[in-house]
């Protein structure tokens, strides 16, 4: 029964690269969450997804970054054109229902843009 | 606009002693809070919750305490090991009738000593 996986656990990109951060979650999970912790901050609400849905991106940066959950295969967080101030700590989260006293989180995807 | 303050960085208590770790809180809509334990390079894990009409949640050796007149919540932990050694994180969650959004504090890095 493994948890939330995420990979690559560490990321390094040169700025103006593309960055592709995988979240496979939990089996029987149908419902993802991405947070950003930058440094020295707490972790961020970005996205909130559901199989090909997108049900809440608010927390989004409104340019160059996307989400999606596709029927099959892991979610995806995608980042075009990266800059330094995108260097941080990427979290998915899953969940079997929807709510966030059940989300289970994976280890995360340090970004560092150089 | 944080709505999730957790106004000490750090706190260093002896084994077997109480651990009381403090969030404060701005946004009265929260249904819930949780606290979140993290260990470097590992993703946040669950510890404990508490809804919104309570005023209090025992776990084992975790008790969280709720006061809504003072938006202001606290987790406890007696007696202290250094395996708890980490930072805890408060969150809160259920604000707006987005019932999976969480909103983290920047965290408080607890450490124990044998």
């Amino acid at each position: 029964n493994a948890g939330v996986m995420q990979n690559p656990r560490h990321l390094v990109r040169r700025r103006g690269q593309e960055a592709r951060l995988r979240c496979s979650p939990m089996k029987g999970h149908s419902h993802v969450y991405w947070y950003r912790q930058l440094p020295e901050e707490g972790l961020k609400f970005m996205v909130y997804l559901q199989k090909e849905n997108i049900i809440d991106e608010s927390g989004m940066p409104k340019e160059r970054f996307s989400a999606e959950f596709p029927k099959e295969g892991p979610s995806i967080l995608r980042i075009q054109q990266v800059v330094r101030g995108d260097s941080a700590a990427y979290f998915c989260a899953s969940s079997p229902v929807v709510g966030g006293t059940e989300a289970f989180f994976g280890q995360g995807t340090r970004l560092t843009v150089v | 606009d944080q709505q999730v303050k957790q106004n000490s960085p750090s706190l260093s208590v002896q084994e077997g002693r109480i651990s009381i770790l403090n969030c404060d809180y701005t946004n009265s809509m929260f249904d819930y809070f949780l606290w979140y334990k993290k260990y470097p390079a590992e993703g946040p894990t669950f510890l404990i919750s508490i809804s919104s009409i309570k005023d209090k949640n025992e776990d084992g050796r975790f008790t969280v305490f709720l006061n809504k007149s003072a938006k202001h919540l606290s987790l406890h932990i007696v007696p202290s090991q250094p395996g708890d050694s980490a930072v805890y994180f408060c969150a809160g969650g259920g604000s707006g009738g987005s019932n999976y959004k969480l909103t983290f504090g920047k965290g408080t890095l607890l450490t124990v000593n044998p």
